[in-house]
């Protein structure tokens, strides 16, 4: 089975500055990994994904993240946050070829100005 | 011009009701899903069907039960709500293959509140 690890549940963070969110997985076998935003109120909107290649990964609104197999780990970036980005964001794992997403319980991103 | 859309976007019911709730995506997708979002917002894989077919269902009690009429198209009903069915459902889409287009797309959710 799969799990997902974000420890942060809340990272405050100024505008323009860069932020981190962090996201462990466990699985025994091969996976792909998912980065998800909610904003209030809304639905999930994908922002990247790992399914194989390159380790970085570039999704939207500037966000990126590294794939680190050895440490297990998805870590997601921007380097200047904006306000519009305070959301709450999900990592999400999936067995390679079976689309059922293991979800972290999420990270609450709060961008002040 | 939705690609995933659920109705009701909200439902306030009291215990014991029967409720349903609609989901249709016209992304031409094999797959749709049923995901819960708890109050803590943790989100939890309930059904998974694929061209009509059960193919996931993650323990969820029987008062639940997904129906989907045609690929496009997954309906979820409960029977003799509870309080603890209190939550936010999403119902989501993918296509079953190994691709670019490889991800989930959600709908805007269902605020189900028993009282």
């Amino acid at each position: 089975a799969q799990s997902v690890t974000q420890l942060d549940s809340q990272v405050p963070v100024f505008e323009e500055a860069p932020v981190e969110l962090r996201c462990n997985y466990s699985s025994s076998v091969s996976v792909y990994l998912f980065w998800y935003v909610q904003y209030p109120n809304q639905g999930l909107q994908l922002l990247l994904k790992y399914l194989s290649g390159s380790t970085l990964v570039k999704g939207i609104n500037g966000f990126e993240a590294e794939f680190n197999k050895s440490q297990t780990s998805f870590h997601l970036r921007k380097p200047s946050v904006h306000i519009s980005d305070t959301a709450e964001y999900f990592c999400a794992v999936s067995r390679t070829g079976f689309q059922k997403l293991v979800f972290g319980t999420g990270t609450r991103l709060l961008v002040s100005p | 011009d939705t690609a995933v859309s659920q109705t009701p976007k909200y439902l306030v019911t009291q215990m014991g009701n029967d409720k349903s709730i609609k989901c249709e995506q016209n992304l031409g997708h094999d797959t749709m899903y049923w995901y819960k979002q708890d109050s803590k917002k943790f989100l939890k894989i309930m059904f998974s069907y694929n061209n009509k077919e059960l193919i996931i269902n993650e323990t969820v009690p029987n008062r639940f039960s997904p129906k989907s009429p045609d690929k496009a198209h997954l309906n979820l009903h409960i029977n003799s709500l509870e309080l603890g069915d209190s939550a936010v459902y999403f119902c989501a889409s993918s296509q079953e293959h190994l691709g670019r287009e490889y991800e989930a797309f959600f709908g805007q959710g269902t605020r189900l509140t028993v009282v």
